[in-house]
């Protein structure tokens, strides 16, 4: 089985372009997480949906940050308009929901920047 | 508010030289603490689920270990292919967001 899926790899953008990430989580999932990784701030979760629908959007940094879940196979992150501080290693992860805990399985991350 | 904090931040160690990393958390009723392995440019990648105090899990080289605040990894005569960062993970049973701690680079020196 294919595990999470992420598009771009990486993506060179100039500042204040609108920048779409995309994620196909493992099939049967049915939670997927968004994180943003740096170096000073580590693996930050941005949103969570359960079922494609928004649980926890607290980690979203401003209103340039959305996110999506159209359905269960597909999820995008858009930041519009993008700005060098946005320059980061963004990963999305899957997991089937449980009341014993089931780890989530990443994906290999879209490297951003922003110039 | 949950928390996971990762000691050290770095460690080096000639390979064969025995360790521990160690991962503390606060978190309001554990659900699950989860280890993963990350190498450079990669998405991390799942080791172990520990789910309550005494539990010890193994892979080869590794054995995680959980008490009721804080989870060690042990690495038993370690090898240069173990170099990598090891990052701790916390969900609670009040949702289903996953904690991470910003994980401790490990190199192993042949």
């Amino acid at each position: 089985d294919a595990g999470v899926i992420q598009s771009p790899r990486h993506e060179v953008t100039e500042m204040g372009q609108e920048v779409t990430l995309r994620c196909k989580p493992i099939s049967g999932h049915n939670s997927l997480f968004w994180y943003r990784q740096t170096m000073m701030r580590g693996l930050e979760l941005l949103i969570y949906f359960n079922n494609n629908v928004p649980i926890d959007d607290s980690g979203m940094p401003e209103d340039r940050f959305s996110a999506k879940m159209p359905n269960a196979s597909f999820s995008t992150l858009k930041i519009q308009p993008s700005e060098p501080r946005d320059s980061a290693v963004y990963f999305c992860a899957s997991t089937l929901e449980s009341t014993g805990g089931v780890a989530a399985f990443f994906g290999q991350g879209t490297r951003l920047t922003v110039v | 508010e949950d928390q996971v904090t990762q000691s050290p931040e770095a460690l080096r160690l000639q390979e064969g030289e025995s360790s521990s990393l160690n991962c503390s958390y606060t978190v309001s009723g554990l659900r699950g603490l989860f280890w993963y392995r990350q190498d450079p440019g990669k998405g991390p990648e799942f080791l172990f689920t520990l789910y309550s105090a005494g539990e010890e899990k193994e892979k080869e080289r590794l054995k995680a270990t959980l008490t009721k605040k804080e989870s060690f990894l042990h690495i038993t005569a370690p090898k240069p292919e173990d170099s990598a960062t090891y990052l701790c993970a916390v969900q609670a049973v009040t949702g289903n967001q996953f904690y991470f701690g910003t994980g401790t680079s490990l190199t192993v020196i042949p």
